[in-house]
């Protein structure tokens, strides 16, 4: 949804270096999440965040940490990436349904 | 912890043929989420089941809840290119805070 944006879409970077990437929603939702999408491994939760001072891990936080600057920014940082951190990433937010709404998502290469 | 499969997980089929694809709980679900990926894009929600043998029907896609809650299905009839992409399911966890997605159908459609 044109609602939920991403930055950068795509980003190549090198072994060690620190990256951020950026989620900006105009939804007016609380909840907001960072998945990972691998082939064949479907979407993988990293963080969610109820609200501002609401941050929860999900199955795979190690390497990553998150920051909610306020209800409608969600950002998600890798200290030092590594080649295997090289994947789709999805920012989403949702309703009181759990219905999520997916940004357009960031191709990260870490090489 | 939870995990949701799906079946299979890649499908080749002639435009005009039926496709299906089958999602497995380990634990009973409140309610199953179905999402539709486009090659090159984000994953959009399609609908929601509640109910145990729920049924519900979008033009050529029919939705099932199992009676059990813990298995859906999701049937194209007479594919169209344009139903090429990858579908997930998903529920809730146990304590309501999050999705787990299903690993994914890869469905691609041949002219």
């Amino acid at each position: 949804d044109a609602d939920v944006t991403q930055t950068p879409r795509n980003r190549i970077t090198k072994t060690g270096k620190r990256i951020m990437l950026e989620c900006s929603q105009t939804k007016g939702h609380d909840r907001m999440y960072w998945y990972r999408q691998d082939p064949g491994l479907g979407l993988r939760l990293i963080y969610y965040s109820f609200d501002v001072k609401d941050i929860n891990k999900g199955e795979i936080s190690d390497g990553y940490s998150v920051s909610r600057q306020a209800q409608a920014k969600f950002s998600l940082s890798l200290e030092s990436a590594i080649p295997n951190q090289t994947a789709l990433y999805f920012c989403a937010t949702s309703d009181f349904k759990d219905t999520q709404y997916f940004g357009p998502g960031t191709r990260l290469t870490v090489l | 912890g939870q995990q949701v499969m799906q079946i299979p997980q890649y499908q080749h089929v002639q435009e005009g043929e039926d496709f299906t694809t089958y999602c497995n709980s380990s634990t009973t679900l409140s309610n199953i989420q179905w999402y539709k990926q486009r090659p090159g894009g984000h994953p959009v929600f399609l609908i929601q089941l509640v109910k145990s043998g729920e049924v519900k029907k979008q033009k050529r896609l029919t939705f099932q809840f199992g009676e059990a809650k813990k298995n859906s299905s999701l049937h194209i009839t007479a594919t169209q290119t344009t139903d090429v992409g990858t579908y997930f399911c998903a529920g809730p966890n146990t304590g309501f805070q999050k999705l787990v997605f299903g690993t994914g159908t890869r469905l691609l459609v041949s002219p």
